[in-house]
């Protein structure tokens, strides 16, 4: 199974932009790169998610590097309300069995300071 | 936004008791999940239901566990017997394509708010 590696945690200070990287060097070429984040006592949530190129949405960027072995979730400024684990998940869609399933690792909490 | 409800939110029950936990997938998604997680642990995968029948399992769902689709709408989990160590939060999930049929957005999984159960 492909892995990916992050950073236990990080801190921020709230209206800055935080840079949340993920390696992923086993990474396959039909591996999706998501993106969760679990605030506390709350189900997992979905920010981001990407194959080859740099995505944007509301919540968030993901910068995927050109090998596709690292990514970074961008938030452009942080809140309080981003206080959360964000894990970084790689899913290969079309793949059989529990590869197509969402495995989370331990991801990064992230602590946002007023 | 639509979204996955679960209900209850919390319960208590004693070891060895049924329990059954609920959910209502957001409408018109077709793939379903249950998930769990033990208490400061990883979010751990149970089971995938699609078109009435479970598609992929882990080894954690074994035989005291089952799920069902018991209507258009609801989704639900079943412990037959439960143990101290089922004590948990279990999340249901959906998501309108789970085969990546359809690229994007479609293979998003949306959560619940989870089931808190405590296995006393």
């Amino acid at each position: 199974d492909a892995k990916t590696t992050q950073p236990n945690s990080m801190e921020s200070n709230e209206e800055e932009p935080v840079h949340l990287p993920c390696n992923h060097s086993t990474i396959s070429g039909t591996d999706y790169i998501h993106w969760y984040r679990q605030l506390p006592s709350q189900g997992p949530e979905y920010v981001i998610h990407g194959l080859t190129s740099n995505v944007n949405n509301r919540m968030a960027s993901l910068a995927i590097a050109e090998d596709r072995k690292s990514s970074t979730l961008i938030l452009h400024r942080a809140t309080l309300r981003d206080a959360a684990v964000y894990y970084c998940i790689l899913r290969d869609p079309i793949s059989s069995g529990s590869a197509r399933q969402l495995t989370f690792g331990s991801g990064t909490q992230l602590t946002v300071l007023p | 936004e639509p979204e996955v409800t679960q209900t209850p939110s919390h319960q208590v029950t004693q070891m060895g008791q049924e329990v059954i936990l609920r959910c209502v997938p957001i409408s018109n998604h077709l793939y379903f999940y249950w998930y769990r997680q033990i208490l400061g642990q990883k979010v751990e995968f149970l089971v995938s239901f699609y078109n009435n029948e479970i598609s992929e399992k882990s080894e954690i769902f074994d035989d005291q566990f089952s799920v069902e689709r018991p209507d258009g709408s609801n989704f639900t989990l079943k412990i037959r017997s439960t143990k101290l160590e089922d004590s948990a939060m279990y999340f249901c999930a959906s998501s309108e394509d789970g085969q990546g049929i359809i690229l994007g957005q479609g293979n998003t999984i949306y959560f619940g708010e989870g089931s808190w159960l405590t296995v006393v």
